[in-house]
């Protein structure tokens, strides 16, 4: 596509319930990025995706969050149990590879936390 | 640990003037990027510039440039002929070759007056 897509746009969930929140990347990038936006915390690393390697998942917050990546292209970042605290914005990004450094971004994901 | 610091929370400048967003860093590294980022209330997080640190020469886009103070680890953005369109939440961040993952400042909310 022409830009990193993410859906759905807003979700309204209650707390305790799991939620799975998608980022489609564009067209041959290989590295992937999901940010939290909230406002306590400003802008958070969460998980970074390269190719086929293990992913680095020294910015979840708890074993709550997971992501995968499937086919080095489709993300899915999910949060389990949701707590009110991880209302947020959530922000995928990608770029062309690891080393490039320039990261374009989705529109995000509104996470409301009942 | 790398830091990004902006000490203006807000900003606000009368259409057509000139505006410079400050930004401080910190990083003991070497190798690594820096950018300024654009939010709109859209949501969407749009690259402004982008400097390399090995380059000496500031970078440029258009109506936006980068005052790049490396040994004071400093790194300004100026907006020339401040366009209504460009009011947005502006973040610093920067990017460590192999730390893969941007590090957010707090953000400037810049605000255009007609």
């Amino acid at each position: 596509g022409a830009g990193v897509s993410q859906s759905p746009s807003n979700k309204v969930t209650e707390k305790g319930k799991d939620v799975e929140l998608r980022c489609d990347p564009i067209s041959g990038h290989t590295a992937l990025y999901w940010y939290r936006q909230s406002l306590g915390q400003g802008l958070e690393f969460l998980i970074y995706f390269q190719g086929n390697s293990a992913p680095d998942k020294s910015g979840l917050p708890s074993d709550r969050f997971s992501a995968e990546r499937t086919g080095g292209s489709v993300s899915t970042l999910t949060i389990q149990r949701t707590q009110q605290e991880d209302s947020a914005v959530y922000l995928c990004a990608s770029s062309l590879g690891s080393s490039i450094g320039t990261q374009y971004f989705g529109p995000g994901t509104r996470l409301t936390v009942l | 640990a790398q830091t990004v610091t902006q000490s203006q929370p807000e900003m606000s400048v009368q259409e057509a003037e000139t505006v410079t967003l400050s930004c401080t860093y910190d990083t003991s590294e070497s190798d690594y990027y820096l950018f300024w980022y654009k939010q709109p209330p859209s949501r969407q997080m749009i690259l402004v510039i982008r400097q390399e640190a090995y380059k000496q020469q500031n970078a440029t886009e258009n109506r936006f440039s980068v005052n790049f103070q490396k040994a004071a680890k400093s790194f300004s953005l100026k907006i020339s002929d401040s366009q209504l369109g460009d009011a947005a939440m502006y973040f610093c961040a920067l990017f460590i070759q192999g730390a893969q993952k941007l590090v957010f400042g707090q953000g400037t909310r810049l605000t255009i007056n007609p």
